[in-house]
């Protein structure tokens, strides 16, 4: 149980475009899922926390006009990244929570690449 | 501000060379203390929650254990199937973030 899909896994794309990444909770419903930027041999840096039906909160430094955020439905999260740049190649990891305060289970990750 | 260090930054043991992981932490009323396994290129994985001192959790090789000020994953017999990052993450009641390490590169040799 708690298997969370990213979907694509892997994205090239040129400057300038708009790449749309979904995260999906399997087979639990996601109170909250966040969304997770991570650089090559770091840890994960939290970019937002999304709840169901209400605006992403996004953490400091964070464009939210960049990084839109929709939390459709209790199993689907999307991120798209706007007008994209190569500094924006990274890899991208989504998380779900079923529960407040309980654990959190991660994607496989998207791996973008802005050429 | 919560924060978790992770020590040490990488370790090599020989196949069957047991050894511990430390995480240590400072939050503001912890709300669990949670373990992760990530492989090169993937996400991570769940392994543990802790939620008070004195907790021990096991699974397979692993084991996680708490205390006020850190946790450790000890690994026993470990094989080259167990070299991963792990990660440590600790949500505290400031917020609903689990705030994360920056993970140990373990690498187990044939």
């Amino acid at each position: 149980g708690a298997v969370v899909s990213q979907h694509p896994s892997r994205v090239i794309c040129k400057s300038g475009t708009s790449v749309k990444i979904e995260c999906r909770s399997l087979d639990f419903q996601a109170t909250t899922m966040f969304w997770y930027r991570q650089f090559p041999k770091q840890s994960l840096m939290l970019m937002a926390t999304s709840n169901e039906g209400s605006k992403a909160t996004y953490e400091q430094g964070v464009e939210k006009d960049k990084f839109l955020i929709n939390h459709a439905s209790l199993t689907l999260s999307t991120l798209t990244v706007t007008s994209a740049h190569p500094e924006d190649s990274s890899f991208y990891i989504c998380s779900a929570r079923p529960d407040m305060g309980g654990e959190q289970y991660f994607g496989p990750g998207t791996r973008l690449t802005v050429t | 501000e919560d924060q978790v260090t992770q020590s040490p930054e990488a370790l090599r043991l020989q196949e069957g060379e047991s050894s511990s992981l430390n995480c240590s932490y400072t939050v503001s009323g912890l709300r669990g203390l949670f373990w992760y396994r990530q492989d090169p290129g993937k996400g991570p994985e769940f392994l543990f929650t802790l939620y008070s001192a004195g907790e021990e959790k096991e699974k397979e090789r692993l084991k996680a254990t708490l205390t006020k000020k850190e946790s450790f994953l000890h690994i026993t017999a470990p094989k080259p199937e167990d070299s991963a990052t792990y990660l440590c993450a600790v949500r505290g009641n400031r917020d609903d973030k689990i705030i994360f390490g920056k993970g140990t590169r373990l690498h187990i040799l044939p």
